[in-house]
């Protein structure tokens, strides 16, 4: 089945900066890379997702980038504000009803 | 659409207990999934259901889980006996279509703590 790996676990930046956190997956046939960010307390939701067929997608301070050889996408996010500090889980699927989730990226954004 | 619904919010019981979570898919979904968060494994899917059936129950830790969706509108998910290893954040989540490259919507979780 499908395995993805994300990197770092813990991502601590200083308000302003940019973010960076990379998955990897195993699957070449999962074609769907969600993203979801998760509050303390509350549920996961869905913040950009990209297609296989698309190389990168922007959505005002958020892109995800996809290299399909590689089997790896990241998601950016600039100009990081408190709001932003969440955990970050990238997902994998596609091929079949199956999303699995990479283990999260608790990122902290500091005044 | 009030979302996906879930209940209890927080369920605190002793091991040995039965314990039920409930979830209210949102109206016109056919996929319903239930998944459990942990610090130690993330998200982990336990039970698919497509048009109220189980497609892939394979997640599922053991014979001491079972869940249901009698119809497009309700679904269960049951832990007889719970141990404390049970003790995770319970998710159920919704999507428009089953084919894996669809948004899932989450309820807010049910937190079990089994004593």
């Amino acid at each position: 089945g499908e395995n993805v790996e994300q990197h770092p676990s813990t991502l601590s930046v200083q308000e302003g900066d940019s973010a960076v956190i990379k998955c990897t997956y195993s699957d070449s046939a999962s074609n769907y890379f969600p993203w979801y960010k998760q509050e303390l307390g509350k549920r996961p939701q869905l913040i950009i997702d990209i297609r296989s067929n698309v190389g990168e997608k922007k959505d005002q301070r958020i892109a995800v980038t996809l290299n399909k050889t590689a089997k790896h996408f990241s998601l950016h996010i600039t100009e990081t504000q408190p709001e932003d500090s969440a955990v970050y889980f990238c997902a994998a699927g596609g091929s079949n009803y199956k999303l699995t989730f990479g283990k999260g990226t608790l990122l902290t954004v500091n005044p | 659409d009030a979302g996906v619904i879930q209940s209890p919010r927080h369920e605190v019981t002793e091991m040995g207990q039965e314990v039920t979570l409930r979830c209210k898919p949102i109206s016109g979904h056919n996929s319903l999934f239930w998944y459990r968060q942990t610090m130690m494994r993330g998200l982990e899917l336990l039970i698919y259901f497509n048009n109220n059936v189980p497609i892939d129950d394979s997640g599922m830790p053991e014979d001491r889980f079972s869940a249901k969706m009698p119809n497009a509108s309700f679904s269960t998910l049951k832990i007889q006996p719970s141990e404390p290893r049970d003790s995770a954040v319970y998710f159920c989540a919704s999507s428009l279509g089953g084919i894996g490259n669809e948004k899932l919507f989450f309820g807010s979780g049910t937190q079990l703590s089994v004593l």
